[in-house]
């Protein structure tokens, strides 16, 4: 099955940094990569996501790059604020109708 | 909250009993699924669902049992064959083949003792 390998587990950046976060994949047949947020005790929501046929897609402050010969993706965070302190996880669909794997996720620590 | 409600949010057992988590969607997703989640590994798929009376083992379904039995509900039980049972459980649904995105439930904490 799929696995996802998520870099660093811990991250500390001053506000105004930028922030990155990698994950790796092992299924080359990957084509769906999610981003979630999740905020302490509360869920996880969707940030963005690319498909396998798009190497980069951008939302504000927020992209993401996928290099599917390296099977890897990466999340950026720009000019980031204190309200984007949470844990961050990646995820990749694999073969597998509809089945979605996280990686370990990325506590992210913005301080001011 | 976003369609999914999970009830209840805080749940105490005592062990060797079993327990079952609700989760209701009014979304109209086809596909629901559940997921622990345990400090610093993530979310592991326990159980998914992508139509009525129909389900799936995930990575970590031993010890758990789920039903379908109508499209909005997807109730998951910890059964006291599990053996660390002491979790975070979020319960997710989409709309699509696994190309669109998950719409998570606020969770339950189960605390087994």
């Amino acid at each position: 099955g799929e696995n996802v390998e998520q870099h660093p587990s811990t991250l500390s950046v001053q506000e105004g940094d930028s922030a990155v976060i990698k994950c790796t994949y092992s299924d080359s047949a990957s084509n769906y990569f999610p981003w979630y947020k999740q905020e302490l005790g509360k869920r996880p929501q969707l940030i963005i996501d690319i498909r396998s046929n798009v190497g980069e897609k951008k939302d504000q402050r927020i992209a993401v790059t996928l290099n599917k010969t390296a099977k890897h993706f990466s999340l950026h965070i720009t000019e980031t604020q204190p309200e984007d302190s949470a844990v961050y996880f990646c995820a990749a669909k694999g073969t597998s109708y509809g089945k979605l794997t996280f990686g370990q996720g990325t506590i992210l620590t913005v301080h001011p | 909250d976003g369609g999914i409600t999970q009830s209840p949010k805080y749940l105490f057992r005592k062990e060797g009993q079993n327990v079952t988590l609700s989760c209701e969607q009014n979304l109209n997703h086809d596909a629901m699924y559940w997921y622990r989640q345990d400090p610093g590994q993530g979310l592991r798929l326990i159980y998914y669902s992508q139509i009525v009376n129909d389900f799936q083992k995930g990575d970590i379904a031993e010890g758990y049992s789920v039903s379908r039995e109508k499209k909005e509900s997807f109730p998951l039980t910890v059964t006291s064959a599990q053996k660390n049972p002491t979790a975070f459980y979020l319960c997710a649904s989409s709309n699509r083949r696994g190309e669109s995105p998950l719409h998570f439930g606020n969770g339950t904490r189960l605390t087994v003792t």
